[in-house]
């Protein structure tokens, strides 16, 4: 049973425009999350988290949305530029046991493509 | 510039052969984590550590994986015997607070 859903396997986007991914979960004790962008042959790379207590977060060009009622995150990029396309993954951690990091959920992530 | 460091970063190996992948966590960071990347179920926790003691090794197999830390500097993840599917890319992360875990390059592995 799949906690973290990313329902689209892959989204293409031109040049300039929004990007926008979007991630669903079921776990109501997920606390935080996570937007991870992988290149192949390559581990991923952290992009932008948010806390339960937020609904928004933004770092530059990136934006992740959270509406804790719907169990629904989005991330938002704009403009999207070439160097973006690549796998987004969205992931979860939740019921902290507290002094560090803990383990987190992934979805199986989002093929994003950036078109000139 | 801190990085996690991962050996070997591919390996091919026969069924049944014993497979141990190292990690080199960022140095400070109090948390380890192994991740397996297949592509039917995708990035999956297998096990972590903090302050290199376990603490939830609930994703792994335990009949044939063993996880453990023996210092600060060294993470190994060991598969005996291994079995075809075993393969997969195998992901070392290390981190210190909730906002963030910061990933190895994997280690690729072909069990035939």
């Amino acid at each position: 049973d799949q906690q973290v859903k990313q329902n689209s396997p892959s989204l293409s986007v031109q040049e300039g425009r929004i990007s926008i991914l979007n991630c669903d979960y079921t776990n109501s004790m997920f606390d935080y999350f996570l937007w991870y962008k992988k290149y192949p042959a390559e581990g991923p790379t952290f992009l932008i988290s948010i806390s339960s207590i937020k609904d928004k977060n933004e770092d530059g060009r990136f934006t992740v949305f959270l509406n804790k009622s719907a169990k629904h995150l989005s991330l938002h990029i704009v403009p999207s530029q070439p160097g973006d396309s690549a796998v987004y993954f969205c992931a979860a951690s939740g019921g902290s046991t507290g002094g560090g990091a803990d383990g987190l959920t992934f979805g199986k992530g989002t093929h994003l493509i950036i078109q000139p | 510039d801190a990085r996690v460091t991962q050996t070997p970063r591919h390996k091919v190996t026969e069924m049944g052969q014993e497979v141990t992948m190292r990690c080199q966590p960022i140095l400070g960071h109090n948390t380890v984590f192994w991740y397996r990347q297949t592509m039917m179920q995708g990035l999956e926790l297998l096990a972590y550590f903090r302050n290199r003691a376990p603490l939830d090794d609930s994703g792994m197999p335990k009949d044939r994986f063993s996880a453990e830390m023996p210092d600060a500097t060294l993470a190994t993840l060991k598969i005996q015997p291994s079995e075809p599917r075993d393969s997969a890319v195998y992901f070392c992360a290390s981190g210190l607070r909730q906002e963030t875990q910061y990933f190895g390059p994997g280690t690729r592995l072909l069990v035939l």
